[in-house]
This record gives C-alpha cells, sequence and structure tokens, in this order.
C-alpha cells in the first residue's frame, strides 16, 4: 500500500538532547511537508521541500533541521535549541504543482515530549 | 486578522441533523481550498476539494464564495461517525503556500 510512515509513534527527549524524526513516503510525491500541532491551534509549517536536495524554511523554522537526500525521504531533527518541543508533528506530502490544486497527504504524526 | 479563520465550536447536533461550518481567508488571491477532517489525536485526512462551482460528495457539500472570501462545508444526515474536528485549508503563491485553519469541532449525538 502506498503511503507516509512516520516513525517513532511516541518520542521522549531530554534536556539538550537532539532528536530525530523519521518521515518516509512511497507515494513517488516531489513535495514534502513538515508541520507542528499544539493543542486547539492550526497547524503550523517547520519545513518543506519541493524536490530532492533543497528545502525551505517554514513559518517557525527556529529550532529545527531538516534533509532531503532522497525522494522518498524527509526527515526533522529537533534540535536542543527549541525550547517548547512538546508538540504533535506531522509529515506531508503531495504531487509538486504549481497550479497549487493538489493537496497533501499526511502521516500519522509523533508525539513529542521533554522528559 | 488571521490569514484563515474558523469557528472553533464545539456544535452539539443530534443525528440526522443538517450542520455548516464557514472559513474565512484573508488573501484574495487564494486559488484552491480543501475541507480536511482529524479525529482526535489523529492525523488530518483530506475530506474534499472545494470548486469553484461548488461540489459535493454523498451527505458532505462544499462551497466557495469568492466575492465573499469564504468557504463553506454543510454536512446533511448527520451520523454518530461524523464526530471530529474540520479543517479549512487555503493555497495560494502556486501552490507553495498552505495555510490550516485552526478547525471546527463537531459532536454528533444519538
Amino acid at each position: 500500500d502506498g503511503g507516509i510512515t512516520q516513525s517513532p509513534k511516541y518520542l521522549f527527549r531530554k534536556e539538550g538532547q537532539n532528536v530525530t524524526l523519521s518521515c518516509e513516503q512511497n507515494l513517488n510525491h516531489d513535495a514534502m511537508y513538515w508541520y507542528r500541532q499544539d493543542p486547539g491551534q492550526g497547524l503550523r509549517l517547520i519545513y518543506y521541500s519541493q524536490i530532492v536536495n533543497d528545502f525551505q524554511k517554514g513559518d517557525i523554522a527556529e529550532g529545527y533541521s531538516v534533509s532531503r537526500e532522497k525522494k522518498e525521504s524527509f526527515p526533522l531533527t529537533v534540535t536542543s535549541a527549541q525550547k517548547n518541543p512538546t508538540a504533535f508533528y506531522l509529515c506531508a506530502s503531495s504531487i509538486r504543482d504549481r497550479g497549487g490544486n493538489q493537496p497533501q497527504h499526511f502521516g500519522d504524526g509523533t508525539r513529542l515530549s521533554i522528559l | 486578522r488571521k490569514e484563515v479563520e474558523q469557528d472553533p465550536g464545539p456544535f452539539n447536533v443530534p443525528e440526522g441533523a443538517t450542520v455548516a461550518f464557514n472559513c474565512t481567508y484573508s488573501n484574495s488571491a487564494s486559488q484552491s481550498f480543501f475541507w480536511y477532517r482529524q479525529d482526535c489525536r489523529k492525523e488530518p485526512k483530506l475530506l474534499m476539494s472545494v470548486y469553484s462551482s461548488g461540489n459535493e460528495d454523498g451527505r458532505f457539500t462544499a462551497q466557495l464564495n469568492r466575492a465573499s472570501q469564504y468557504i463553506s462545508l454543510l454536512i446533511r444526515d448527520s451520523k454518530l461517525s461524523d464526530s471530529a474536528t474540520y479543517l479549512c485549508v487555503v493555497k495560494w503563491d502556486g501552490g507553495f503556500k498552505t495555510i490550516f485553519g485552526a478547525g471546527t469541532r463537531l459532536f454528533v449525538k444519538a
């Protein structure tokens, strides 16, 4: 089955630690995205990538880093510089379209908490 | 003013009722529009795209009003399983800019 796989489902971070969230898709989508969702709030864009080896900062990129070495993979690292990392992290992908008509499809998310 | 605004609700309706949600957007250059459904502690799932002429998918009808800059979602004959948060999504800038609303919560009661 085609889809987006995020792992782990739950993750705990210690103070001063960097952690990496995995996102893999087999939909052959060019574009991939990372969002953060806090309780009662909408999704906020962290980073996005329209093509391999290229990515752009979203609205709340500080304290996060990404890489896009393969089309299928877009890992997100939450660094120790992110002082409030507790949230629900969602990875999405879509067909890259300049017309803007293609929806994004989501993985089932990673819940990150501070120990 | 937020770029995309939704009434957070909650909307509490009995089974079989008809319920409608609106979503307003601020950017007149917005190009495409979607409704997503998000269950508690789950990922958002695409419910339907919203087309200029309006579109229907079973019990769900979506409308776009460009002049007043809002989209709407109508759910007829509500089911218990429709209980969820409904997210409005707006895209512009050739699809590179996507904004999610904070969602409207719906509870359908027996």
